[in-house]
């Protein structure tokens, strides 16, 4: 059963607009959330990160929400570029996971021009 | 700065076949991850390290083994290769074990078993 679902595998989203990433997990234990960025023959690159204690970061043209109680993050891209255009994983961790990451199956992005 | 460093990129062995795979990093990080990309799934845990001349089990250990006698150099080894462990491997580092401090990765190792 996966702890962190990405149901979305894939998304498409005009040049300029707003897209909109969302991620649900299972595990009220989590404390941390990260979202990865990742292009074809290249690892995963991250992107940015949310504390539990949070509701809400940003940095630049992104930004990442998450909802406790619903158990559900949502990472907004705003304005979409060409360049956003890649495979994006949620990621969980907790104190009980120590070190370790949970990883959600990921979401490919197309911004088309 | 390399950052991680993975080799080799591609390989194709036969079933029962032995490979290792290497995994530098030269940013003095302490924890080290060894994970295996599948289509559909997420990254998947095989093994990591907290530190020079340790390694423990993550989420899918069976059928790999670990070995990180330097401090930059993490080791990935298939003794018998099947073909359920084609996929591509991803190799990661960490500067802190805490779960908000993001991996730094390598840019993966595609292994088909024949």
């Amino acid at each position: 059963d996966q702890q962190v679902k990405q149901n979305s595998p894939s998304l498409s989203v005009q040049e300029g607009r707003i897209s909109i990433l969302n991620c649900d997990y299972t595990n009220s234990m989590f404390d941390y959330f990260l979202w990865y960025k990742k292009y074809p023959a290249e690892g995963p690159t991250f992107l940015i990160s949310i504390s539990s204690i949070k509701d809400k970061n940003e940095d630049g043209r992104f930004t990442v929400f998450l909802n406790k109680s619903a158990k559900h993050l949502s990472l907004h891209i705003v304005p979409s570029q060409p360049g956003d255009s890649a495979v994006y994983f949620c990621a969980a961790s907790g104190d009980n996971y120590g070190q370790n990451f949970v990883f959600g199956p990921g979401t490919r992005l197309s911004v088309l021009p | 700065n390399a950052g991680v460093t993975q080799t080799p990129k591609f390989r194709v062995l036969k079933t029962g076949q032995s490979m290792t795979l290497l995994c530098a990093q030269d940013m003095n990080h302490e924890y080290m991850y060894w994970y295996r990309q599948d289509p559909g799934m997420g990254l998947r845990l095989i093994h990591y390290s907290v530190g020079e001349g340790t390694t423990a089990k993550g989420e899918v250990p069976d059928g790999y083994n670990v070995s990180r006698l330097k401090k930059q150099n993490f080791l990935l080894g298939l003794e018998s290769a099947a073909p359920s462990q084609t996929s591509v491997y991803f190799c990661a580092s960490s500067s802190l074990g805490r779960g908000n401090q993001p991996q730094h990765f390598g840019d993966g190792t595609r292994l088909s078993i024949l």
